[in-house]
């Protein structure tokens, strides 16, 4: 059971590439999450999914797209990325929302846009 | 007024010390609490729950007070291996959950 697993761990861009990263669950959760994290910052919500099909924006969505194919993964691409993306991603899973619910997390993406 | 406000710290207390950590939340409507350990560089994980009646894990103790609107952890008995960012996590009950910015512990030998 690996829980959630992130891909890749470590990634450089240029400004203006573009990436796509993996997040899979073997939880059989219906919410998925993308948040990030940077200094001095609590994790803010970049997108998140209720169910396989669905997505939705988040705190901060501009420069970020995501799919959700399939209930086990939720990927996260970055169209054009630019330097103020440079952050750890994070993806979680949660049962459901609300009361006593938590959500777990993938060991993390860290990303350099130079 | 930040959503979820903690104090950073750090707090450098000696192994075997007992130490507390408190977490303010704006919206009285919330509906669960956590508290989760990051280690540095690496992903938070859940430590425990945070339930209306208070909650024990081992070392670990979390209170609630929904009058104060904060919640609270203490750590007996401190091990070198608690030295952590400790994220307090607040719950509105929809996708939404929001995260302190963390309180930083040391634990000194």
């Amino acid at each position: 059971n690996a829980g959630v697993t992130q891909t890749p761990k470590f990634r450089v861009l240029k400004t203006g590439q573009s990436m796509t990263l993996l997040c899979a669950q073997d939880m059989n959760h219906e919410y998925m999450y993308w948040y990030r994290q940077d200094p001095g910052m609590g994790l803010r919500l970049i997108h998140y999914s209720v169910g396989e099909g669905t997505t939705a924006k988040g705190e901060v969505p501009d420069g970020y797209n995501v799919s959700r194919l399939k209930k086990q993964n939720f990927l996260l691409g970055l169209e054009s990325a630019a330097p103020s993306q440079t952050s750890v991603y994070f993806c979680a899973s949660s049962y459901l929302f609300g009361p006593r619910n938590e959500q777990y997390f993938g060991p993390g993406t860290r990303l350099t846009v130079t | 007024r930040k959503e979820v406000e903690q104090d950073p710290g750090p707090f450098n207390v000696p192994e075997g010390a007992t130490v507390a950590f408190n977490c303010t939340y704006s919206n009285s409507a919330s509906q669960s609490f956590f508290w989760y350990r990051q280690d540095c560089r690496k992903e938070p994980k859940l430590l425990m729950s945070v339930y209306s009646s208070g909650n024990e894990d081992g070392r670990f103790t979390a209170q609630l007070n929904r009058a104060s609107q904060y919640i609270s952890l203490l750590i007996r008995d401190s091990k070198l291996s608690d030295s952590a960012t400790y994220l307090c996590v607040v719950n509105e009950g929809t996708y939404k959950y929001i995260f302190g910015t963390g309180t930083r512990l040391k634990v000194l030998a």
